[in-house]
């Protein structure tokens, strides 16, 4: 069966400081992998996705930015962390396009101070 | 125009209660849409997918129009356990021609003995 693997579960980092959080997915080949956000009380923001190895789209300016160096690794990172980086930060993957399910990490709790 | 609106709630209701959610998007060419839910500071899990001819798991219904790009979720006979946040997702066209999935900010769900 498929899983997903999303590291840390918290995180408290100083502003201006550099971030990489990591997500891997088993069981599944060239799954579609996407990075949302949540801000304290709000949506799922949609950061960025990728349909294959060093393909990325991101949805808005920011601060950070997504790798896929290998075909079930996904990569957020960030040089400097600004205070309004912090949020709930969570991985997950699809198989395919169209009517697929969407499969999420258990998430890491970013603050930063 | 966001491009997948819900109410946020909270819907407050006594246990055994019906209640029903609405969201409505914005992107005509979205494909497949579905429900999911959401306790605190815990990952989306998917409730269910949402069908054009409607489709029922249990207490939970969940409808789909078109022509009027909106869906809803209907809970019968509410449990304590059923407080959560509910998210509506629509798989909407990306620029690559791809697609992706974009979460509405969720209704709050906060059923009471």
């Amino acid at each position: 069966s498929q899983t997903i693997h999303q590291w840390p579960a918290t995180l408290v980092q100083p502003v201006g400081s550099p971030l990489s959080l990591e997500c891997t997915v088993e069981g599944t080949s060239n799954p579609n992998l996407y990075w949302y956000r949540q801000a304290a009380g709000r949506g799922l923001q949609l950061l960025f996705y990728s349909v294959g190895i060093g393909q990325i789209s991101s949805e808005v300016p920011q601060n950070l930015s997504a790798s896929r160096p290998q075909d079930r690794q996904f990569i957020l990172s960030s040089k400097k962390l600004l205070l309004s980086d912090s949020g709930f930060y969570l991985c997950a993957w699809a198989l395919g396009t169209g009517s697929e399910k969407l499969f999420f990490g258990s998430g890491t709790q970013l603050s930063v101070l | 125009r966001k491009e997948v609106e819900q109410d946020p709630g909270p819907f407050n209701v006594p246990e055994g209660a019906t209640v029903a959610f609405n969201c409505t998007y914005s992107n005509s060419a979205s494909q497949s849409f579905f429900w999911y839910r959401q306790d605190c500071r815990k990952e989306p899990k998917l409730l269910m997918s949402v069908y054009s001819s409607g489709n029922e798991d249990g207490r939970f219904t969940a409808q789909l129009n078109r022509a009027s790009q909106y869906i809803s979720l209907l809970i019968r006979d509410s449990k304590l356990s059923d407080s959560a946040t509910y998210l509506c997702v629509v798989n909407t066209p990306g620029g690559d021609s791809s697609y992706k999935l974009i979460f509405g900010s969720g209704t709050r769900l906060l059923v009471r003995p």
